[in-house]
């Protein structure tokens, strides 16, 4: 079966770093979706990516997927407050379900 | 306001004793989802339903029941709960399963089986 695998597992960064989390699939991708959660809350979709060397921003935050769609990343530029929390990738099934799934996720802390 | 409710939001129950939760969306969405997020285990799909009367099983359905009915209806029904699905609860839906806008996610129902 596909898995998604985040790395780091967990991130703390100064404020106004930059930083970059990875999810990468066992499987061929056929959509790759980013979403943050604060902490015990529900997921917010952030952008979705389908396309080999697909790029997309949302304001100060990146996503790629990578030529062989079997990895993105997602990237912050100069990092706030206000990006803390937990993002998560998830992905389209193979072919033949519909059973999406999700990586375990990054814990983002920045500090003021 | 689009947005996929769920109730109660925070539940402490004892072992045994039959509850639901409620999914409820109002984007007429086709699609829709039950998650359960562990510690370490991240997101896994519990049931999940592609419309009315159409549900079939995710990775971990042990224990769990669902329904769907009605098109923004979806409940989450534990016959028999168990320490083990001390949990918290995610229902999602999308238009037809992730596209351009991803999901939806409620959020949250936090369990505690005592």
């Amino acid at each position: 079966s596909q898995e998604l695998e985040q790395s780091p597992q967990s991130l703390i960064v100064q404020e106004g770093k930059n930083l970059t989390i990875n999810c990468t699939s066992s499987k061929t991708l056929y959509g790759l979706y980013w979403y943050k959660q604060k902490y015990g809350e529900g997921l917010i979709f952030l952008m979705m990516l389908q396309k080999g060397g697909e790029e997309k921003s949302h304001e100060k935050i990146t996503a790629k997927l990578d030529e062989k769609k079997q990895q993105s990343s997602l990237h912050i530029t100069a990092s706030q407050p206000s990006h803390a929390g937990i993002y998560l990738c998830g992905a389209d099934p193979t072919s033949g379900t519909y059973k999406y799934i999700f990586g375990t996720g990054t814990r983002l802390k920045v500090l003021a | 306001e689009a947005q996929v409710t769920q109730n109660p939001r925070y539940l402490i129950t004892v072992t045994g004793k039959k509850l639901t939760v409620t999914c409820s969306q109002n984007m007429n969405h086709e699609y829709m989802s039950w998650y359960r997020q562990d510690p370490g285990l991240g997101l896994r799909q519990i049931y999940y339903s592609m419309n009315v009367e159409a549900t079939d099983k995710g990775d971990v359905p042990e224990g769990y029941k669902v329904s769907r009915k009605e098109k923004r209806n979806f409940p989450l029904i534990l016959e028999s709960p168990s320490p083990n699905q001390t949990s918290l609860y995610f229902c999602a839906s999308s238009l037809f399963g992730g596209g351009d806008y991803g999901y939806t996610f409620g959020s949250g129902t936090r369990l505690t089986v005592v």
